[in-house]
C-alpha cells in the first residue's frame, strides 16, 4: 500500500528558531499534499494543501508567513514553522494523494513539535 | 463539505462488537463515506470507505443504508489495541479540489 513518511518524528527547539518538517510520499507521486495541526485532545485541523510546483492555499486563521510550505516534487513536502513559539507546540501530521492510479489519502506518523 | 455527527466515546469490553453511528444529513450524490482511527501521537490510519449498502474488508464493516444519510462501522470481536479515536468523513474523494476535514470523531475504550 501507499506510504508516507514524515521526518523527524518529534523535534524539541528553542522559541524563535525555525524547524522543518519533511513529509515523503514513498511509493507514488502525490499530487496534492495537505498539512494538520492537532492540540492534545483535538481533532485535526488543516492547515494548508499544497499542489506540486504550485504555491500552498492555507486555511482561514493560518499564517502563511509562519508556516511555510514547500512542495517542490511530486513526492516531498516541507512545512517550517519560523520563529517557532511555544504556542507552536502541536502535533503536525501530512497527508498525501494522488489523483493519477486514485491513490487515496494516506497520513505520515506525525511530528510532534515542542517549543521550549 | 457533508457535515458528520457521532458519539464522542464509546465503551466496550473485549471480544464485544462495536458499532459507531455517524449522521451525515446533507450527503452528496458524489460523496464518499471514509472511517479512520488513530492512535495516540500517530496519523490516521484508514480504515474502509464505502458508497452505499455494505463494505467489508479484513477489519472492518460499513453499512449504508439506501437514503445515506448515515452509516455505521462495525468494529467486531474488538481487543484493547482496538482503543482509539475513529472518525467518520463524508465528501467527494475523487474531486480535483477535495480537502479532507475531520470532525471530533468517537474516542472508543476497550477494556478487559
Amino acid at each position: 500500500g501507499a506510504v508516507v513518511s514524515q521526518h523527524p518524528s518529534r523535534v524539541i527547539c528553542k522559541s524563535g528558531t525555525s524547524v522543518k518538517i519533511e513529509c515523503r510520499s514513498l511509493d507514488f507521486q502525490a499530487t496534492t499534499m495537505f498539512w494538520y495541526r492537532q492540540f492534545p485532545k483535538q481533532s485535526l485541523m488543516l492547515m494548508a494543501t499544497s499542489n506540486e510546483g504550485s504555491k500552498a492555499t492555507y486555511e482561514q486563521g493560518v499564517e502563511k508567513d509562519k508556516f511555510l510550505i514547500n512542495h517542490a516534487s511530486l513526492t516531498l513536502s516541507t512545512l517550517t514553522v519560523t520563529s517557532a513559539h511555544p504556542e507552536d507546540s502541536s502535533f503536525y501530521i501530512c497527508s498525501a494523494i494522488s489523483r493519477v492510479g486514485n491513490v487515496g489519502y494516506t497520513f505520515g506518523s506525525g511530528t510532534r513539535l515542542t517549543v521550549v | 463539505l457533508a457535515k458528520t455527527t457521532q458519539p464522542i466515546s464509546m465503551d466496550s469490553y473485549e471480544g464485544q462488537e462495536v458499532n459507531i453511528t455517524c449522521s451525515h444529513n446533507n450527503i452528496a450524490t458524489n460523496d464518499y463515506i471514509t472511517w479512520y482511527q488513530q492512535f495516540p501521537s500517530q496519523g490516521p490510519r484508514f480504515i474502509i470507505q464505502g458508497y452505499k449498502t455494505k463494505v467489508t474488508n479484513e477489519v472492518a464493516s460499513l453499512f449504508i443504508p439506501a437514503d445515506r444519510k448515515s452509516s455505521t462501522l462495525s468494529l467486531p470481536r474488538v481487543s484493547l489495541s482496538d482503543t482509539a479515536v475513529y472518525y467518520c468523513l463524508v465528501g467527494d474523494v475523487y474531486r480535483g479540489d477535495y480537502k479532507l476535514s475531520f470532525g471530533a470523531g468517537t474516542t472508543v475504550t476497550v477494556r478487559a
